[in-house]
């Protein structure tokens, strides 16, 4: 099975509309964290935004927020007020309980293409 | 804002040969990794290292892969005898501690493109 299911391969968004980019793992381990980055046309892997399994609370950082439903096994990224420079692919990745290591798992990505 | 870096940025070689990919890795960071990108699939873990030793690899990383901190500074990725399908992006990427605190974020390199002819 996948740990990390990303299931939009890509996506269209209008400039200064938010988008969502969806995100599902599959863990049994209750210790985690999941991460999102962003790899643009030029290849390097930007780290935007960090869930810790047990945090109650949503991570958000600036434009981007992260609805986490534990329950549903998902981290969904929201980007608000999208920008053309945020065109680029998206990975989701999970690091997976301490006993597995640190090693992060990644998703397939998602392509977004904000249109002007 | 201190980052992880890598040379070279690209790096042609020929089938059989040996490479040597380098990364500095934020200074007060103790967890090393890397990783590789196929073109247009997803990036994949090899090995972690800490504490001067491997910590954990994957299954890509056989005997054809070794790493070292030969200094203070640096974190290298060896391949002896570079294959076809070795060609991928490859990342260092670092972290100041492993765990759920928070921390153990990882942060990328801008990678090393490798080509293997």
């Amino acid at each position: 099975a996948q740990k990390i299911t990303q299931t939009q391969p890509g996506m269209f968004v209008q400039e200064k509309e938010a988008v969502t980019l969806d995100c599902t793992y599959d863990t049994s381990d209750p210790s985690y964290g999941l991460f999102w980055y962003k790899q643009p046309s030029s290849g390097e892997m930007i780290f935007l935004i960090y869930q810790g399994s047990y945090d109650q609370q949503n991570a958000t950082e600036g434009r981007y927020s992260l609805n986490f439903q534990k329950a549903r096994k998902s981290a969904n990224l929201v980007i608000s007020a999208s920008q053309l420079g945020d065109s680029a692919m998206y990975f989701c990745a999970m690091r997976e309980g301490l006993a597995a290591g640190n090693k992060l798992t990644f998703g397939g990505g998602t392509r977004v293409l904000v249109k002007p | 804002e201190p980052e992880v870096t890598q040379t070279p940025s690209h790096q042609v070689t020929q089938m059989g040969q040996e490479v040597i990919l380098r990364c500095v890795p934020i200074s007060n960071h103790l967890y090393f990794y890397w990783y590789r990108q196929i073109l247009g699939q997803k990036v994949e873990f090899l090995v972690s290292f800490y504490n001067n030793e491997i910590s954990e690899k994957s299954e890509i990383f056989d005997d054809q892969f070794s790493v070292e901190r030969p200094d203070g500074s640096n974190f290298t990725l060896k391949i002896r005898s570079t294959k076809l399908e070795d060609s991928a992006m490859y990342f260092c990427a670092s972290s100041l501690k492993a765990g759920t605190s928070g921390k153990e974020t990882q942060y990328f390199g801008p990678g090393t493109r490798l080509l293997v002819l």
